[in-house]
């Protein structure tokens, strides 16, 4: 299974904008990148996904570099309630069509006001 | 909207016990899933079911049975309690393979005296 790579921990201010980054250098060309937070007491949150192009919703801005082996999911605005362990993952496709989340430990993303 | 509801919230139970933990979605999703959680660390997959009556083992199937009897429930059980397994079992549901975002519930917290 590829792995991702993401720094244990992060800080930042309410109203920044936050940048989160995610190191998949073995990805391949049929997984996806996923992003879910997780805060304490909860399952993990869906954010965002891609596979090639940048994506945005209401959470979330994915930026996905062109060779596929890093991402960066931006938070704009930070508030108290986005801080999270923010998981970086991706999704296997395995011959059945059943994808599986391979989920590593996460960046702890803290947020002062 | 939905919701996936796990229960109980909390278990407690002793070396060698065999318990059970129960999930219920009312999202009408195909695709159910376990993971067990350890402290700090990434999830892992138990068991997957793409539809009612189908099982399918995951990466860290020993020691575990399961069972979706209907569409909208999925049945873990811990055959043997052991020391090594406290842990949170997150349930989660997709609507189906192919769908990109899983949606999990608040997690049993389990420990074993």
């Amino acid at each position: 299974d590829a792995k991702t790579t993401q720094p244990d921990s992060m800080e930042s201010t309410e109203g920044e904008t936050v940048h989160l980054p995610c190191s998949h250098a073995t990805i391949s060309g049929n997984e996806y990148i996923y992003w879910y937070r997780q805060v304490p007491l909860q399952g993990p949150e869906y954010v965002t996904h891609g596979l090639q192009q940048n994506t945005t919703n209401s959470m979330a801005f994915l930026a996905i570099a062109s060779d596929r082996k890093s991402s960066t999911l931006i938070l704009p605005h930070v508030s108290l309630r986005d801080a999270a362990v923010y998981h970086c993952i991706l999704r296997l496709i395995a011959s059945s069509s059943f994808s599986k989340l391979v989920f590593g430990q996460g960046t702890s993303l803290s947020v002062v006001p | 909207g939905g919701i996936i509801t796990q229960t109980p919230k909390f278990l407690i139970g002793q070396e060698g016990q065999k318990l059970t933990l129960k999930c219920q979605q009312n999202f009408n999703h195909d695709t159910m899933y376990w993971y067990r959680q350890d402290s700090g660390k990434g999830l892992r997959l138990i068991y997957y079911s793409i539809t009612e009556n189908d099982l399918q083992k995951g990466d860290l199937s020993e020691g575990y049975d399961a069972s979706r009897e209907k569409k909208s429930s999925f049945s873990l059980t811990v055959t043997s309690a052991q020391k090594n397994e406290m842990a949170v079992f997150l349930c989660a549901s997709r609507l189906g393979p192919n769908y990109a975002e899983q949606f999990f519930g608040p997690g049993t917290r389990l420990t074993v005296l």
